[in-house]
């Protein structure tokens, strides 16, 4: 299976400041059809995860512009600008590229410094 | 509103058995696939198994296969998760997903929790 490796595992942040969060894939993502199949989602405290980014750079409906995704082949970047209150959760990635075995990363847990 | 509604989760012995259903509504359930994934308490997420929406596609984790089995009534809009041989490794919350392979799970439920403790 495609083991995807996210770093880092634990993240302070301040309010107001920027995060970044990777995620390195040991194949590369890139699928027959020339997308690339990366999602991000997010996963706040007692709740279902719920889709930030897919293929890589697409936000989903809703999701705040200060999130933003990036990368290429096996390497791949969540961004938030301005980090906020309401973005405490653990962060994960996701491929589809080597479906059905979806595989996710570790998980990134961010907290508010 | 897309909704997607798991039930039937609880407290079983190992060995036992579980049926989980997963009720979707607000949207044409046969457009979509659909996933299960779990996560153990404290831990990441598990991709357990897929159906496609016609069934003619079927998948598991080898960490659940031929214990489990995955099922959908498209005239109920409903997918099923029979789990048998359970052990305690099993204990996690269960999520019902769709998909558009090879986008992967998009909309999520809320969960269902399944505990295999004696």
């Amino acid at each position: 299976d495609v083991v995807l490796t996210q770093s880092p595992l634990s993240l302070p942040v301040t309010l107001g400041q920027p995060a970044s969060i990777s995620c390195r894939s040991s194949q590369s993502l890139v699928y027959s059809d020339g997308n690339t199949y990366l999602n991000w989602f997010q996963q706040r405290p007692g709740q279902s995860p719920r889709r930030l980014i897919y293929k890589v750079s697409n936000r989903d409906s809703g999701v705040p512009d200060r999130f933003s995704g990036s990368g290429s082949g096996t390497d791949f970047t969540l961004k938030i600008s301005r980090v906020e209150a309401e973005d405490v959760g653990v962060y994960y990635c996701m491929q589809g590229t080597h479906w059905p075995r979806y595989t996710f990363g570790q998980g990134t847990k961010l907290e508010i410094k | 509103e897309v909704q997607l509604v798991e039930s039937g989760g609880g407290l079983v012995k190992p060995g036992g058995s579980l049926r989980l259903s997963c009720a979707a509504s607000g949207f044409t359930f046969t457009t979509y696939s659909m996933n299960w994934v779990r996560q153990a308490p404290g831990k990441g997420l598990e991709w357990v198994s897929f159906i496609s929406s016609s069934s003619d596609h079927i998948y598991y984790a080898d960490s659940v296969k031929g214990r489990f089995t995955v099922s959908r009534d498209n005239a109920r809009n409903s997918v099923y998760l029979q789990m048998n041989s359970l052990r305690a490794e099993d204990t996690a919350v269960y999520y019902c997903a769709r998909d558009l392979a090879p986008m992967g799970p998009g909309i999520w439920g809320q969960g269902t929790m399944v505990t295999v403790s004696s």
